[in-house]
């Protein structure tokens, strides 16, 4: 069964730059299993950022990216902000025709 | 602008049959270019995906749910359906529904969710 891993948390200070990663069990990440990133704040639904590896979604500030940064796919929040302060998963899409989700990562902007 | 409602009971006894219902507006079910799905949030839990299904009624779902999960499409109502038999404690969660742009494989637009306990 394959497995995502995120840092369980993560902090950064307001106006700094972090990067969230999200690791695969199996194996090294590509494009090939198109990862996105999701935003949740607590009592709502998950929001979409970023598709595809790198695609912002309408209305994602600029200051959030995607990439694949070594063996991992990577989130960077570049100038965060304390509304940035929430929980991030990955998720992949596996060639079965499932998708996978991370275990999340809490970003604490301070 | 797309948008995704869930709908159904909020409580559901052990043993029995969960079912939801999405309401889609802004956009025709029949589009091309989505699949629907279905996502459960256990409480203060990650996210986990259950099913997916295009208009014409072709499917896929996750192998840990499969024989319990039945999701289904409605075009006359632009609604698609989730049903979760046997359902245990375990299966307490948010369920959400969502579009999925198919060739792009992620999960777009998300209704609100819709929180079902199982408890008796």
């Amino acid at each position: 069964q394959t497995v995502v891993t995120q840092e369980p948390s993560v902090s950064v200070s307001p106006g700094g730059t972090v990067t969230l990663t999200c690791g695969l069990s199996s194996g090294s990440v590509s494009t090939n299993y198109y990862p996105s990133w999701y935003q949740q704040n607590p009592g709502q639904a998950p929001r979409t950022l970023i598709s595809t590896t790198n695609t912002r979604s309408s209305g994602v500030p600029d200051r959030f990216s995607g990439s694949i940064l070594g063996n991992k796919a990577a989130l960077t929040i570049t100038g965060a902000q304390a509304d940035d302060e929430s929980v991030y998963y990955c998720a992949f899409f596996m060639p079965s025709i499932s998708w996978v989700f991370g275990g999340g990562t809490k970003l604490t902007v301070l | 602008q797309v948008e995704l409602q869930e709908s159904g009971p909020g409580l559901v006894k052990p043993s029995e049959t969960l079912s939801l219902t999405c309401s889609v507006s802004g956009v025709s079910i029949s589009s091309s270019i989505y699949y629907w799905g279905w996502i459960r949030q256990s409480p203060g839990k990650g996210l986990e995906w259950i099913a997916i299904i295009y208009y014409s009624g072709n499917t896929y779902h996750n192998p840990s749910l499969r024989s319990r999960v039945t999701i289904s499409v409605d075009t006359s109502k632009n609604q698609f359906s989730l049903r979760l038999t046997s359902v245990t404690a375990a299966d307490t969660a948010v369920y959400y529904c969502a579009t999925i742009p198919w060739y792009y494989y992620y999960m777009g637009v998300w209704g609100k969710g819709a929180t079902v306990t199982v408890s008796s």
